[in-house]
């Protein structure tokens, strides 16, 4: 059973960078669509992007000008970069992947447990 | 990019039968068969529910079922228990400028 896990840094300064990883285990990162999905704190969930195995990617228009998802297929790892945060960034991140290989669906079967990552001077 | 359109909340008793309804624009729901829903109950992360508007994956009770009309999806559980009070979010694709985007999230309660 495919599991997926986030590592980051749990607390960021406003104006710096969010830099997030997303560890796959039992399965390998080949052949499907992973996304990146937050939740702040007592609200509901937003899409911030996607990338496919082979590197092409593609962003919520409202955060694309600071988001970066890049993948190490080597490491069965995916990453997400966000610059210039400020506090309305603080929330819970998660790593998701699609259901099904090859198809982009929106229909994310497999998530990760989460990560708080506070944006606090 | 705008989020769908969700009841704040929604409540029922055991054995009822309720709907969610999540209301789009023709550049998303009405558009495309790619709406899911998911579940979320407190401190846990989502919980896939329905996909391409009515299919439940493996392992999600026949109670829960999903349908579309126009701009609008809804998600019916039937036969409610205790255990499905929970937040319900719905998810649509919204074509190659927007991608992707959630629903503002449903609380069912269970009385």
């Amino acid at each position: 059973q495919v599991q997926l896990q986030e590592s980051g840094p749990g607390l960021v300064k406003p104006s710096e960078t969010l830099s997030l990883t997303c560890t796959v285990s039992g399965g390998s990162i080949s052949s499907y669509y992973w996304s990146w999905i937050r939740q702040p704190p007592g609200k509901g969930l937003e899409w911030i992007g996607y990338i496919y195995y082979s590197g092409s990617t593609n962003y919520n228009p409202s955060l694309k000008s600071r988001v970066t998802i890049s993948v190490d297929a080597s490491k069965n790892q995916f990453s997400l970069k966000l610059s210039s945060v400020t506090a309305a960034d603080t929330a819970i991140y998660y790593c998701a992947r699609d259901r099904e290989e090859y198809q982009l669906l929106f229909a994310f079967q497999h998530w990760g447990q989460g990560t708080l990552v506070t944006v606090s001077s | 990019q705008s989020a769908l359109t969700q009841p704040a909340s929604v409540s029922g008793s055991p054995g009822q039968s309720i709907t969610i309804s999540c209301t789009g624009t023709s550049s998303d729901v009405g558009s495309y068969n790619l709406v899911s829903w998911y579940q979320q109950h407190p401190g846990k992360a989502p919980k896939l529910m329905i996909y391409e508007v009515s299919k439940r994956p493996s392992g999600v009770s026949n109670r829960f079922s999903g349908s579309k009309s126009g701009n609008t999806a809804s998600l019916t559980i039937s036969g409610l228990q205790a255990e499905d009070e929970a937040d319900y979010y719905c998810c649509s694709y919204a074509g190659s400028s927007s991608w992707g985007v959630f629903g503002g999230g449903t609380k069912l309660t269970v009385l």
